[in-house]
């Protein structure tokens, strides 16, 4: 059975950089195909996915954000650390861990975030 | 970024009731497309996805369609727990974009 869980820092102060952790089990992270990404969630919008992080440790990030984050593995310890720079009022969201799926499609590989954490409001205010 | 437009933002309809979401795609994205359910407080789940395909688990009352830029969730015989903000997101490729959600209300 898959789970993640998302922890760190419920308040930070603007400027402030925010690490967070996401623990999971069920899955290895040095499994071909594997990944897990990072999304978030502001009070009353979308989901907005941030990073993501494949099994070979190659990565991506949204555009929109790119400068402000990283994302790295411990696969020994089955985890993964989001840090975002710089956090700002409107970076209050909650945020989610989740297992990226590898999906076959005609020889393509696509993208499934199949199991979520249960997700942690983080807030920025000073 | 291929950005992701669902309709409507909302509706609500009775238990029984078929319901349909639709998620269009500013380019194609052949069908790479998942759906997620997100209930208030819960993670969200993966329903469908390659536009077609019910995640196992997921009851047969919804089902996917669509191909190229458009796309269909259609919920047949509503059920009081089916009240959520359905999504769209585009697996075509990074940046991984989102429908801004539509809110379904079971009256």
């Amino acid at each position: 059975q898959i789970t993640l869980k998302e922890s760190g820092p419920t308040l930070v102060k603007p400027t402030q950089t925010l690490t967070l952790t996401c623990s999971f089990s069920g899955f290895s992270l040095s499994a071909n195909g594997v990944g897990v990404g990072w999304i978030r969630q502001p009070p009353g919008k979308a989901l907005e996915w941030l990073a993501l992080i494949y099994w070979d440790d190659d990565k991506r990030f949204s555009p929109s954000l790119k400068d402000r984050l990283s994302i790295t593995k411990d696969t020994s310890k089955s985890q993964v650390v989001l840090t975002i720079t710089n956090m700002d009022p409107a970076d209050t969201a909650t945020y989610y861990c989740a297992h990226r799926r590898p999906i076959i499609l005609r020889g393509i590989t696509i993208t499934a975030f199949d199991y979520w954490g249960q997700g942690m409001l983080v807030t920025v205010s000073s | 970024d291929i950005q992701m437009t669902q309709s409507p933002s909302s509706l609500s309809a009775s238990v029984g009731d078929r319901v349909a979401i639709t998620c269009r795609a500013s380019q194609t994205i052949i069908n790479y497309l998942n759906w997620y359910q997100h209930r208030p407080g819960k993670a969200p789940k993966l329903l469908i996805y390659a536009a077609s395909t019910l995640e196992s688990g997921v009851p047969s009352r919804f089902s996917g369609s669509g191909s190229e830029t458009d796309f269909t969730l259609t919920i047949s015989g509503l059920q009081p727990e089916d009240s959520a903000t359905y999504y769209c997101q585009q697996s075509y490729g990074a940046p991984w974009t989102f429908g801004q959600g539509t809110n379904l209300e079971i009256k």
